[in-house]
């Protein structure tokens, strides 16, 4: 089993819906939880970074984390044609410096 | 443009063979990530380097090494190389290497795309 799990869809929603991603997760020791966006034949950048527990805002992206159920979200409102990438799940440990450790990634469309 | 460079965009070679990537980090940046991307595997840690020093390894094989120079530019060495070694390679870099304690962003680079007949 994977230490992170994450559907890779693919995931196809009209515009303007509001989008919903998700990874769980087994090692208790991940405290650092982020969001790359991965465009096509592109490196991956960062979108969202959250410390343990939590929501985080950012324009129209919501990430969430919930420790004790080891689950991360990410919510994008009012989604956009320009939204359409795979979006991957990371999570690093306190002590284990900075290795990331990677969903499988969703690929999302969003159609005019 | 994250500011982390990656020579060359693609190679094209056959097993058996030995290639090298390189990848310069942003300016000010300490660390540096290697990382492979495949279908069946998605993303995977394969090594970190802090200021010349390996700090991290993960799911590297023995065929593949790699270091960081004093200019902080780093290499990865890919040897008797296999049809399942064809793969995307990113590197990434980050400020302190995952030692502040605190959030710290990897910035990745475009990548090499290398593969393997």
């Amino acid at each position: 089993q994977k230490e992170v799990e994450q559907d890779p869809g693919p995931l196809s929603v009209p515009e303007g819906a509001i989008v919903s991603l998700n990874c769980t997760y087994s090692n208790s020791a991940f405290q650092y939880f982020m969001w790359y966006r991965q465009y096509s034949r592109k490196g991956p950048e960062l979108l969202m970074y959250t410390y343990s527990s939590g929501n985080k805002e950012d324009g129209r992206f919501t990430a969430q984390v919930d420790k004790s159920s080891k689950y991360i979200s990410l919510f994008i409102r009012d989604s956009q044609p320009s939204d359409s990438a795979t979006y991957l799940c990371a999570m690093r440990g306190g002590t284990s410096y900075g290795k990331l450790t990677f969903g499988q990634g969703t690929i999302l469309t969003v159609h005019p | 443009d994250s500011g982390v460079t990656q020579t060359p965009k693609h190679l094209i070679t056959a097993t058996g063979q030995r290639v090298t990537l390189r990848c310069s980090p942003r300016s000010g940046d300490l660390s540096v990530y290697w990382y492979q991307q495949s279908l069946d595997q998605g993303l995977q840690f394969l090594i970190q380097y802090y200021n010349g020093e390996e700090r991290a390894k993960g799911n590297i094989l023995e065929r593949f090494s790699a270091q960081q120079f004093p200019d902080l530019h780093s290499e990865l060495n890919l040897s008797s190389l296999e049809l399942g070694d064809s793969a995307l390679y990113f590197c990434a870099s980050s400020v302190a290497g995952g030692t502040s304690g605190g959030q710290e962003t990897q910035y990745f680079g475009p990548g090499t795309r290398l593969l393997v007949l």
